[in-house]
C-alpha cells in the first residue's frame, strides 16, 4: 500500500461547483497533514494545513479523521483561479519528511 | 526577501554523465530539504541537510549525493545519470530540521531531461 493515495483524477467542473478530494495514508503515527497547491510548472505551494478539528479558509475545508487514516480537502463555489494540482502531504512518525500524494488534477471550466 | 532559489532552470544531459544542482534557501532558513517530482507524480523527499550534513534520506540510490555548505546554500549532485532521472528537481527550505513544516517552502525547481 503506498504511503499516501490521492483520488486519480482528473476532475473537470464548472465554474461554481463544489468539488472533493480525498486522500489516505498507511502510518498510523503520521503526525501532520497538509494540502498543497501546484500551478502547472510551478512549484507546490501550501494551500492550508489539516487538523482533526477540521479547518476553513474561505472556500476551503479541510479535515482530517484519525481513525480512518482519511483526509479531504472541500472547494466551494470553484472560480477559474482553482484550476491546478492538489497534493495531498503528510509528516510521518519518526521522521519530519514531506510525504507527497500523487496529486489530483482540478480544471474549473468557464 | 529573496525566497528559495534554485539553479540553473533547466538542464539538459546525457545517460551516465553527472550533474550539480543548486539551490540558496530562504533568508533566516537553515534546513534543506530536496525532492525529486517526475512527470505526473508527486515530488519524492530524496535528502535533507542540516548543519551541513544529511539528516534524513528518501528511498533513492547512493549516485544521488549533497553538500551544503557554511552559508546554508545546498548542491544536489547525481552521478551516472539515467534516462529515468529526467524530473523536475525541487530545493525546499525551513527554519529546522524537525519544526515548522508548515513553514517549508520550495523553489522553483531545476528542470533536468536526460537524453
Amino acid at each position: 500500500r503506498k504511503e499516501v493515495e490521492q483520488d486519480p483524477g482528473p476532475f473537470n467542473v464548472p465554474e461554481g461547483a463544489t468539488v472533493a478530494f480525498n486522500c489516505t495514508y498507511s502510518n498510523s503515527a503520521s503526525q501532520s497533514f497538509f494540502w498543497y497547491r501546484q500551478d502547472c510548472r510551478k512549484e507546490p505551494k501550501l494551500l492550508m494545513s489539516v487538523y482533526s478539528s477540521g479547518n476553513e479558509d474561505g472556500r476551503f475545508t479541510a479535515q482530517l479523521n484519525r481513525a480512518s487514516q482519511y483526509i479531504s480537502l472541500l472547494i466551494r463555489d470553484s472560480k477559474l483561479s482553482d484550476s491546478a494540482t492538489y497534493l495531498c502531504v503528510v509528516v510521518g512518525g519518526s521522521n519530519y519528511k514531506l510525504t507527497f500524494g500523487k496529486g489530483t488534477l482540478l480544471t474549473v471550466n468557464p | 526577501d529573496a525566497g528559495v532559489t534554485q539553479s540553473p532552470t533547466h538542464l539538459i544531459k546525457t545517460r551516465g554523465q553527472q550533474v550539480t544542482l543548486r539551490c540558496s534557501p530562504k533568508s533566516g532558513h537553515d534546513t534543506v530539504s530536496w525532492y525529486q517530482q517526475a512527470l505526473g507524480q508527486g515530488p519524492q523527499f530524496i535528502f535533507q541537510y542540516y548543519e551541513e550534513e544529511e539528516r534524513q534520506r528518501g528511498n533513492f540510490p547512493d549516485r544521488f549525493s549533497g553538500h551544503q555548505f557554511p552559508n546554508y546554500s545546498s548542491e544536489l549532485n547525481v552521478n551516472a545519470l539515467l534516462l529515468g532521472d529526467s524530473a523536475l528537481y525541487l530545493c525546499a527550505s525551513s527554519p529546522g530540521p524537525h519544526l515548522h513544516q508548515e513553514t517549508q517552502y520550495f523553489g522553483p525547481g531545476t528542470r533536468l531531461l536526460v537524453l
